[in-house]
């Protein structure tokens, strides 16, 4: 089956660091992959959705210029968490879209997601 | 716009008892819908999907869920609960293939012995 990868799967960083998060598909090519926060005790919020070779389409609420996507390849994209702070501490899932084999349904696979913790 | 709410924040079985989750969705046609399940400090674990078809879905690990379209309802069910099964139950759906899930905010469950 379809699998996504994230790298890294826990971070701890200081205050006022920038942190990268990679969302790889390593079986299928994702021309979408979409970005999900989850804080605890919480359910999974949308922050932002990343088309291959375009910008980023944000959530409302969610500051483009902090977090910053980049969709360079059909099998990864990254979120940089710019100039960090305890309150973006939070777990970080990505999902990439692949077509399906059975009838040409579009299917979503989940990466194992990154837990952030900025100190 | 599209919507997902479970109803039950917490629910608490005993181990060999049945189960039943409850999930309603708003959207105007007939969604994707999915279920997932998450340990704590894991990631999302899909357990079942309807896209068409046969209105009961069968899903790993014993679990079924119906599609009943007058109740907008996606009720997710499991005749036996094991201890295992205690987790993080999310209800999601797909408005238009291709677009991010929308999550309801899920029901945690406890098993006990």
């Amino acid at each position: 089956g379809a699998v996504v990868s994230q790298h890294p799967s826990w971070v701890i960083c200081k205050s006022g660091t920038s942190v990268k998060i990679e969302c790889r598909s390593l079986d299928f090519q994702a021309t979408t992959m979409f970005w999900y926060r989850q804080f605890p005790k919480q359910s999974l919020m949308l922050m932002a959705t990343s088309n291959e070779g375009s910008k980023a389409t944000y959530e409302q609420g969610v500051e483009k210029d902090k977090f910053l996507i980049n969709h360079a390849s059909l099998t990864l994209s990254t979120l940089t968490v710019t100039s960090a702070h305890p309150e973006d501490s939070s777990f970080y899932i990505c999902s990439a879209s692949s077509l399906a084999g059975t009838g040409g349904v579009v299917e979503q696979f989940f990466g194992p997601g990154t837990r952030l913790t900025v100190l | 716009a599209q919507s997902v709410t479970q109803p039950d924040i917490h629910i608490t079985v005993s181990e060999g008892a049945s189960l039943e989750l409850r999930c309603n969705y708003s959207y105007g046609a007939t969604p994707y819908l999915f279920w997932y399940v998450q340990s704590p400090g894991q990631g999302l674990q899909l357990l079942l999907k309807y896209f068409s078809g046969d209105t009961l879905v069968q899903g790993i690990k014993g679990f079924e869920a119906e599609f009943k379209r007058s109740q907008s309802s996606f009720n997710l069910r499991k005749p036996s609960v094991h201890w295992s099964d205690a987790a993080e139950y999310f209800c999601a759906v797909e408005g238009q293939a291709g677009t991010a899930l929308i999550f309801g905010k899920g029901t945690t469950l406890s098993v006990s012995s």
